[in-house]
């Protein structure tokens, strides 16, 4: 079974950049993984900020980019605002026709 | 306005079954690929299950597959889940969601999400 994999946790101070990762466990990520990143605050339903590695969706300011970078999807977040305190979810397509969530990054903006 | 309003959701015993439905509207439904995604209690997102645009094509996580067959009306604009055998592991806000490009495969990802309603699975 493919378990996507994702820091628990992350802290970033205000105005600082940040980098969370989304990992295969077995393999790495490539382009052919269109990997998705969405942001969920407490009691919210998700919200899509990146789509196809690195398509921002529509709203979402460019402080937010997604990337492959080494065997990973990234997702960087420059000049961290308190509203960015989230969870930081990734999917990743892993083949016939399925997608898989990773865990979550829990961001703290401290 | 773009929006997705999910329904259905509701307190049944194990064994039951349920009928989600996802009413969207402000959007040209018929071009999306359609995603159901669930969230447990105080747990990450899973996702369930996607249908291509045209209905064509389904396709599950295994830990739904056989029991919650995916399904669309593009005449009624709806999407829905049929939850069925319902187990207390169920218990989730359910989600809707629209796939992300018009005419895309599911895998491109999702784009706008709907507010969710809640299943819950006790005896």
């Amino acid at each position: 079974q493919t378990v996507v994999t994702q820091e628990p946790s992350f802290s970033v101070s205000p105005g600082g950049t940040v980098t969370l990762t989304c990992g295969l466990s077995s393999g790495s990520v490539s382009s052919s993984n269109w990997p998705s990143w969405y942001q969920q605050t407490p009691g919210q339903a998700p919200r899509t900020l990146i789509y196809s590695a690195n398509t921002r969706s529509s709203g979402v300011p460019d402080r937010f980019s997604g990337s492959i970078l080494g065997n990973k999807a990234a997702l960087t977040i420059s000049g961290a605002q308190a509203d960015d305190e989230s969870d930081y979810y990734c999917v990743l397509y892993v083949g016939s026709g399925i997608s898989v969530f990773g865990g979550g990054t829990k961001l703290t903006v401290l | 306005q773009v929006q997705l309003v999910e329904s259905g959701g509701g307190v049944v015993q194990p064994g039951t079954s349920l009928r989600l439905s996802c009413a969207a509207s402000g959007f040209t439904f018929s071009d999306y690929a359609m995603h159901w995604v669930r969230q447990a209690p105080g747990k990450g997102l899973e996702w369930l299950a996607v249908i291509s645009y045209d209905g064509g094509h389904k396709y599950y996580a295994d830990s739904v597959m056989g029991r919650f067959p995916i399904s669309r009306d593009n005449s009624k604009n709806t999407l829905y889940l049929q939850t069925n055998s319902l187990r207390v592991e169920d218990t989730a806000v359910y989600y809707c969601a629209k796939g992300a490009s018009p005419k895309a495969a599911g895998y491109y990802g999702m784009g706008l999400w709907g507010q969710g309603t809640t299943v819950t699975v006790s005896s």
